[in-house]
């Protein structure tokens, strides 16, 4: 079945540093949208993504669809330390309603 | 800023017995999904739901689990008799189009 490989796994960076972390596929997906989740709750929608090639901000957020539908990737500027938390990509497979999430980011930014 | 609830918030139970969980989705949401998360993993699917019927399911969903839509607000998901390892996280999300998906706090089974 489809998989969602996320790279990295976990990181810690300096606040006020720039991250990028991927998700990446053997399958093509339709829409890639990204989450972040804090500890004990529900993913927050960050961003989605609907053609290849799509580079799309919100805020200190920008992602990208890739182009060959495989692979996306989540940039994150100037880091804070609200921006701890676990990142998931999810990719809907096409002709159907239904997600696949990556496995995840864990992202812990020192102060 | 209208969100998804979920209720409760932890829910233990005892092997074999029903749950229902409960969901109120965001008020002009026409796609309601489940989906579940094993403490420390990724979230997987479970069921997605729209016009009154199952669109899609995975192989998790098996005959043990349902849904169903009892009211205009309400979105539930009832497992009938409950195994030790359907100990997750239950995530009810809700979107407008099959695309952008609003999750809910979720509710915390325990089963025991």
């Amino acid at each position: 079945g489809q998989q969602l490989n996320q790279s990295p796994q976990s990181m810690f960076i300096q606040e006020g540093e720039d991250v990028s972390m991927n998700c990446t596929s053997s399958s093509i997906f339709n829409t890639w949208l990204w989450y972040k989740q804090d500890p004990g709750e529900g993913p927050v929608l960050l961003i989605a993504l609907y053609k290849a090639g799509e580079l799309t901000s919100n805020g200190r957020l920008t992602a990208q669809f890739g182009i060959t539908r495989k692979d996306s990737f989540l940039n994150i500027s100037a880091s804070i330390p609200s921006d701890v938390g676990i990142y998931f990509c999810a990719g809907q497979i096409p002709g159907t309603y239904k997600y696949i999430f990556g496995t995840g980011t864990r992202l812990k930014v020192l102060a | 800023e209208p969100e998804v609830t979920q209720t409760p918030s932890h829910q233990v139970t005892q092997m074999g017995q029903e749950v229902i969980l409960r969901c109120v989705p965001i008020s002009n949401h026409l796609y309601f999904y489940w989906y579940r998360q094993i403490l420390g993993q990724k979230v997987e699917f479970l069921v997605s739901f729209y016009n009154n019927e199952i669109s899609e399911k995975s192989e998790i969903f098996d005959d043990q689990f349902s849904v169903e839509r009892p009211d205009g607000s309400n979105f539930t998901l009832k497992i009938r008799s409950t195994k030790l390892e359907d100990s997750a996280m239950y995530f009810c999300a809700s979107s407008a189009l099959p695309y952008e998906q609003y999750f809910g706090p979720g509710t915390r089974l325990t089963v025991t």
